[in-house]
């Protein structure tokens, strides 16, 4: 079956960085589009990023832009995020997502809690 | 960015009852409209894409229509499990936005 696996949150300062990680298992990755969305504590849904199954096309939401870093590597089957510079702004359960027909996210990882706080 | 407003934020309803849930493009769309349901501490599950089509495993009380600007819904029969929330979100154009939600409480 179809599991994605984030890990790499935790708590860091403001200003700081980290680098999250999706591993993907059950399909063949290389030829999905990936997507970064995330949600702040108690709040909605909000799409961060994404990128073409080759990662030759990213695209961001312009709060994240120049900060954040969608990557992926195909012969891990993993799909990245870069965060820098990051801001209490930030503070989210950050979640990975395959996208399917229509472009609408059939799968969906559990999450990883970015908590920026000094 | 299209603007995707979404009423009501909440509702309350009973078991059994017939509840719609609607959805506004701020420009067309056509039917890139995907629908999502989220329970507490677990992530958002693809009910609806393509504005009316049942996912894989999605229970037949799930039904989506509309298309261009406005969208819909529906829940024909509640079920105690569907009391959650529920976002719609735009796939037409990038960045893919998503309404802010409705949440759906016993009455």
């Amino acid at each position: 079956q179809v599991q994605l696996v984030e890990s790499g949150g935790g708590v860091v300062p403001p200003g700081g960085s980290l680098r999250l990680s999706c591993r993907a298992s059950g399909i063949i990755f290389k030829t999905y589009v990936m997507h970064w969305v995330r949600q702040a504590p108690g709040k909605g849904l909000e799409w961060v990023a994404s990128i073409s199954y080759d990662g030759s096309d990213e695209d961001y939401v312009d709060s994240v832009k120049g900060r954040f870093t969608v990557s992926r590597d195909n012969s891990r089957n993993t799909l990245y995020l870069q965060l820098s510079s990051l801001t209490p702004e930030d503070t989210a359960v950050y979640y990975c997502a395959k996208e399917g027909v229509f472009r609408g996210l059939d799968f969906w990882g559990q999450g990883t809690l970015v908590t920026v706080s000094s | 960015d299209i603007q995707m407003t979404q009423s009501p934020s909440s509702l309350s309803a009973s078991v059994g009852d017939r509840v719609t849930i609607t959805c506004r493009a701020s420009q067309g769309i056509s039917t890139y409209l995907s629908w999502y349901q989220q329970k507490p501490g677990t992530p958002p599950r693809l009910l609806i894409y393509g504005a009316s089509t049942l996912q894989s495993g999605v229970p037949s009380r799930f039904s989506g229509s509309g298309s261009e600007t406005d969208f819909t819904l529906t829940i024909s029969t509640l079920q105690p499990e569907d009391f959650t929330s529920y976002y719609c979100q735009q796939n037409y154009r990038t960045p893919p936005t998503f309404g802010g939600g409705t949440k759906v409480e016993i009455k």
